[in-house]
């Protein structure tokens, strides 16, 4: 079955620490990814999305991905995170043969950032 | 632009009572997908809707049905409501097939 996995549940970083967050999906078809996030009672946000081109593309609040193909990855990173990226983080994957929108999602990176 | 509005933001539904929830898209866009969140199964794709047609559905029940109105807002009914329908309830909007979706605050769901 299709699928997407987060290899991480929960991630406790001290502030100004880099992240990466992976995730790899098992689609063989053509797909669009995405990272959204989910900030403590706000509703889901998007951080950065891939179509196609440079595999390395960048997001909002100093976010990045890389997609790499011969590995079904896009993982997520940050240089040096803040407290304010506390929340929960959600790969998602669109996949285009089936046709119309249907996103599959990771069960989600809680990220904590300690001062 | 304004973004996804749902309505209403909380319900309290007892057993076998059904529910409508509404979703208003972002202005523009056609398709417009609904998505359950719970801590134990995470976001679940229901349905999305395009221009008036079910596009894509997901592996949840006949209980759940939805539609979509030639102004692209939606609804979507849950009946014959049942304990384990207690979720988050997303509703996201995008302008074209693959592009990215925005999504609203969601409806928040207890079933009592």
């Amino acid at each position: 079955a299709q699928s997407v996995s987060q290899h991480n549940h929960h991630v406790i970083l001290s502030e100004a620490a880099s992240l990466e967050l992976g995730c790899n999906y098992s689609y063989g078809g053509t797909v669009n990814l995405f990272w959204y996030v989910q900030y403590p009672g706000q509703h889901l946000q998007l951080l950065l999305k891939y179509f196609s081109g440079d595999p390395l593309v960048k997001g909002i609040k100093g976010f990045e991905a890389e997609f790499i193909k011969s590995k079904f990855s896009f993982n997520l990173r940050k240089p040096s995170v803040q407290w304010s990226d506390t929340a929960e983080y959600f790969c998602a994957v669109n996949l285009l043969t089936g046709g119309g929108n249907k996103l599959t999602f990771g069960t989600g990176t809680q990220l904590k950032v300690e001062l | 632009k304004a973004g996804v509005t749902q309505t209403p933001r909380y319900l309290i539904k007892t057993r076998g009572q059904q529910v409508t929830l509404s979703c208003s898209p972002i202005s523009g866009h056609r398709s417009v997908s609904w998505y359950q969140q719970t801590p134990g199964q995470g976001l679940q794709f229901l349905f999305e809707y395009f221009s008036e047609t079910q596009r894509n559905k997901g592996n949840f029940p006949g209980r759940f049905s939805g539609r979509q109105f030639s102004n692209s807002r939606s609804e979507m009914n849950v009946s014959t409501l049942e304990l384990g329908d207690s979720a988050l309830y997303l509703c996201a909007s995008s302008l074209k097939q693959g592009f990215e979706q925005y999504f609203g605050p969601g409806t928040r769901l207890t079933v009592t």
